[in-house]
């Protein structure tokens, strides 16, 4: 099983509203990812949980807000945001961080359709 | 670290070889090369990875040339379905163990 799940599908929120994403892995996966994609572009990453602590911060403005509350979860809380975050944010995981150095596979999820309003 | 180059898109007539190429002349000699693809609207699939041997498996199969300067994913049937945009990744920009795509090759399977 190499699934990763992803929830909601499609959200649609106002900028005043505080909503989260949802990610879910049975893998055993010990490193998980947040993504970002816009339209037209490739998938940009956002963050980088290891053993359930935060390890990459790309510098992603404080209104969206990872958690981690164990090894199988990852949500992405969502606050205050602009239309422009409208995009499609994607749940990755693998084995642990050391990723493609080490040869190991990242899954994604399909990803949640946020929409912004 | 090492970047990628590919065309930025391809086309192929359904049922025959899709041959895509990479190009990744500043690869070390450690760095794996990872292909994924994304169908539209979907999250990115793992396709395949090397490090210095040709490998295939269900989806594909990955030529990489001895020197390594670059590679070729190869779909030996194409279909409808394998019309998709196709990244080739070979190492994380920054040192770290980020997996980065870069624009990638939009493949179009034309029936």
């Amino acid at each position: 099983d190499t699934e990763v799940t992803q929830t909601p599908k499609h959200l649609v929120m106002g900028m005043t509203n505080k909503k989260s994403l949802k990610c879910e892995q049975h893998m055993g996966h010990r490193a998980m990812y947040w993504y970002k994609q816009k339209a037209k572009k490739p998938p940009e990453l956002m963050f980088v949980y290891s053993y359930e602590k935060l390890s990459i911060n790309e510098s992603v403005p404080s209104r969206f807000s990872p958690e981690c509350p164990n090894s199988s979860l990852l949500n992405l809380h969502l606050h205050a945001l602009q239309p422009e975050d409208s995009a499609l944010y994607l749940c990755a995981s693998s084995q642990d961080i050391k990723g493609i150095r080490a040869g190991n596979t990242i899954y994604f999820g399909e990803g949640s359709w946020l929409t912004v309003v | 670290d090492a970047k990628t180059t590919q065309p930025p898109s391809m086309d192929c007539a359904e049922g025959r070889a899709a041959n895509l190429p990479c190009n990744h002349s500043t690869i070390s000699g450690n760095e794996y090369v990872y292909w994924y693809r994304q169908i539209h609207s979907q999250g990115p699939q793992y396709i395949i990875h090397g490090l210095k041997n040709n490998e295939t498996n269900e989806m594909a199969s990955l030529i990489i040339t001895e020197d390594r300067k670059s590679s070729t994913l190869i779909l030996p049937h194409a279909t409808l379905r394998d019309t998709a945009v196709y990244y080739c990744i070979v190492r994380a920009q920054g040192g770290s163990e980020k997996l980065v795509f870069g624009k990638g090759t939009k493949l179009t399977v034309n029936p």
